[in-house]
């Protein structure tokens, strides 16, 4: 049973170039999360989603970043014009439950996408 | 908004001592989930606690909420190398989702 899959792991951009994460949550799980953290920092929330929803984006820069959790596919985190400040590692993580529900059970986190903006 | 702090944000240990972990919380919390970090690694989930008081051991790690359910401890005797790492907190708000991460305690230990 394969856990969460995250690619690339490691992604090079330079200055004003886009960025594209994709994340595979694990079978069966339709809710979908995205943090970010930085060197020696804990972990920032970004979005929530669930299959063709994004339920919470409070955590998502407004302008450069998007999300999307489609029908068919694995979620992609999207940053355009990116900046060195965007360097981070970004996990994403799958429950099986609908959170909003109290069913708060642990997250499964995929390995993680390392960004480097040079 | 809710802020989940830990402390202390380094912690060096001599294989074989103690140890102890602290992690608090602005607001109450409806549970309290740890994680464990390895150094390049993701977070893996280690335990999650739902009632007030209660504690939970898993082999050399005890595991306690507060009887506010506002803040929490994770206890670790024996260290042993395979425990190095960085330990997070996290927990939702009362009627939210939204997992809150604390900054982490980064564990080394001395052989």
């Amino acid at each position: 049973n394969a856990g969460v899959m995250q690619n690339p792991r490691h992604l090079v951009r330079r200055r004003g170039q886009e960025a594209r994460l994709r994340c595979s949550p694990m079978k069966g799980h339709s809710h979908v999360y995205w943090y970010r953290q930085l060197p020696e920092e804990g972990l920032k929330f970004m979005v929530y989603l669930q299959k063709e929803n994004i339920i919470d984006e409070s955590g998502m820069p407004k302008e450069r970043f998007s999300a999307e959790f489609p029908k068919e596919g694995p979620s992609i985190l999207r940053i355009q014009q990116v900046v060195r400040g965007d360097s981070a590692a970004y996990f994403c993580a799958s429950s099986p439950r609908d959170r909003r529900s109290g069913n708060t059970g642990e997250l499964f986190f995929g390995e993680g996408s390392r960004l480097t903006v040079l | 908004g809710q802020q989940v702090m830990q402390i202390p944000q380094y912690q060096h240990v001599q294989e074989g001592e103690d140890f102890t972990t602290y992690c608090n919380s602005s607001t109450t919390l409806s549970n309290i989930q740890w994680y464990k970090q390895r150094p390049g690694g993701h977070p893996v989930f280690l335990i999650q606690l739902v009632k007030s008081g209660e504690v939970k051991k898993q082999k050399r790690l005890t595991f306690q909420f507060g009887e506010a359910k506002k803040n929490s401890s994770l206890h670790i005797t024996a260290t042993q190398t395979t425990d190095v790492g960085t330990y997070f907190c996290a927990g939702p708000r009362s009627n939210d989702y939204k997992l809150s991460f604390g900054a982490g305690t980064t564990v080394t230990v001395r052989a």
